[in-house]
């Protein structure tokens, strides 16, 4: 079946612009993850989503990051005026179970943002 | 933050050789889960071991825990090319994420 896809797989912004970045989870996966990461790091926990209900964003890490996931399926994550150190590859996950079973998730191929 | 931190940051042998990379971690923890990845197949998950676990296999894979010590091996047996990858140890946290090493980098050369 389909893994997670997320669109754009690439995108270049100026600095300053606005930014929105698609993730398309296993169908049917209650959990919703998205991850950053800057290179040679590992990912890093931006936000969790259990069906629409944002319940963890403490990874945001300015008010400049905007998460939603208005049908519990499809999720975007929005940046606003983008700075260079927003440069990095987000990741999107799927896991098909719900809060505090940390099982296995399932990760998209990413979108690697940079910002000139 | 990261919770988890491997150990060699980079490791390069011959097909054919077995590779064993580390992971320290800080915090009391319910299981621990291995993810591969490279630039063919993004990050992808390997194996999970409980906390009540010693040892698992799967396949090539070995992955051991010791919760007294905060540690945890992943050994990859009869490495080949294909293997080529970073590969992150990981920790849950909060509700349902997961916290991630910064990886060691694998280079497999024929």
């Amino acid at each position: 079946g389909a893994g997670v896809s997320q669109s754009p797989r690439y995108k270049v912004a100026k600095r300053g612009q606005d930014v929105a970045l698609r993730c398309d989870p296993i169908s049917g996966h209650v959990s919703l993850f998205w991850y950053q990461q800057a290179l040679g790091q590992g990912p890093e926990f931006l936000t969790y989503f259990q069906n629409e209900a944002q319940l963890d964003k403490s990874g945001l890490p300015s008010d400049r990051f905007f998460a939603e996931r208005p049908e519990g399926s499809v999720s975007t994550l929005k940046i606003q005026r983008t700075q260079q150190e927003d440069s990095a590859v987000y990741l999107c996950a799927s896991s098909s179970t719900g809060t505090l079973s940390y099982n296995e998730q399932f990760f998209g191929p990413g979108t690697r943002l940079t910002v000139l | 933050s990261q919770q988890g931190e491997e150990d060699p940051q980079a490791l390069s042998i011959q097909e054919g050789e077995n590779a064993t990379m580390n992971c320290s971690y800080k915090t009391s923890i319910n299981n621990l889960q291995w993810y591969r990845q490279n630039s063919g197949r993004g990050l992808v998950h390997l194996i999970l071991i409980r906390s009540n676990e010693r040892e698992k296999h799967s396949g090539r894979l070995r992955v051991t825990l010791d919760t007294s010590k905060k540690s945890s091996s992943l050994l990859i047996t009869a490495s080949r090319a294909a293997d080529t990858a970073s590969y992150f140890c990981a920790t849950p946290s909060g509700y349902s994420t997961l916290t991630f090493g910064k990886g060691t980098m694998l280079l497999v050369s024929p």
